[in-house]
């Protein structure tokens, strides 16, 4: 079956714009991760999403990072005014069950570089 | 707090040596999960093992094991007869129930022919 997809694969922005990325994650899973992986900082979580309760948002590093997750399935990661510390590879994974519960499959992740 | 600690940064071995990626974790909580991913060159991290908290017994899978011990808050991986695909950086991990994963910084195994 079809693992974890994310869309772009690359994306190169200008300082100041929004970027939307995407994740489809595995059909029926019910959790959905978002982390994000830099050189200084390792692999962080940002914000899950288990089922239709309230995500847990406590890894966004500020407000100008945001997540929904549509129908239970397809995610979309919004950074706005994009800082050149937003550079990093974003990656997200879903799992089945409860989240934390049960091993997180990632998806091969969106390159953002911030110019 | 959680926390997952990899204190080695890079292993190097030659093929065919038996490599052990050490991890210690913290944790307040009874219930706790822990997680190996292997992430090579290519990028993508990949799934290798789940151990819940309550569950001591080792596993081996082929070339791989693992040795959890509670009483040393540990989950170290050993790889038996390493080979050049196992190149790779390898991450401990730990979760709670209902919680997102906590990753230690990565182990970069370089295994040479």
């Amino acid at each position: 079956g079809a693992g974890v997809s994310q869309s772009p694969s690359n994306k190169v922005t200008e300082k100041g714009k929004d970027v939307e990325l995407r994740c489809d994650p595995i059909s029926g899973h019910t959790a959905l991760y978002w982390y994000r992986q830099s050189l200084g900082q390792g692999l962080e979580f940002l914000i899950y999403f288990q089922g239709n309760s309230a995500p847990d948002k406590s890894g966004l590093p500020s407000d100008r990072f945001s997540a929904e997750r549509t129908g239970g399935s397809v995610s979309t990661l919004t950074i706005q005014r994009t800082q050149q510390e937003d550079s990093a590879v974003y990656l997200c994974a879903s799992s089945d069950g409860l989240a934390g519960s049960y091993e997180q499959y990632f998806g091969p992740g969106t390159r953002l570089t911030v110019t | 707090a959680q926390k997952v600690t990899q204190a080695q940064t890079e292993i190097s071995v030659v093929e065919k040596e038996d490599v052990t990626l050490d991890c210690v974790y913290e944790t307040r909580d009874t219930t706790y999960y822990l997680f190996w991913y292997k992430q090579p060159p290519s990028g993508e991290l990949v799934f290798l093992i789940r151990r819940n908290s309550f569950d001591e017994q080792n596993e081996i899978s082929g070339r791989y094991s693992w040795n959890f011990q509670k009483s040393t808050s540990s989950f170290n991986f050993t790889i038996t007869a390493s080979q050049v695909v196992d190149s790779a950086v390898y991450f401990c991990a730990l979760s709670e129930v209902i919680s997102k994963l906590i990753f230690g910084q990565g182990t970069t195994l370089q295994v040479k022919p």
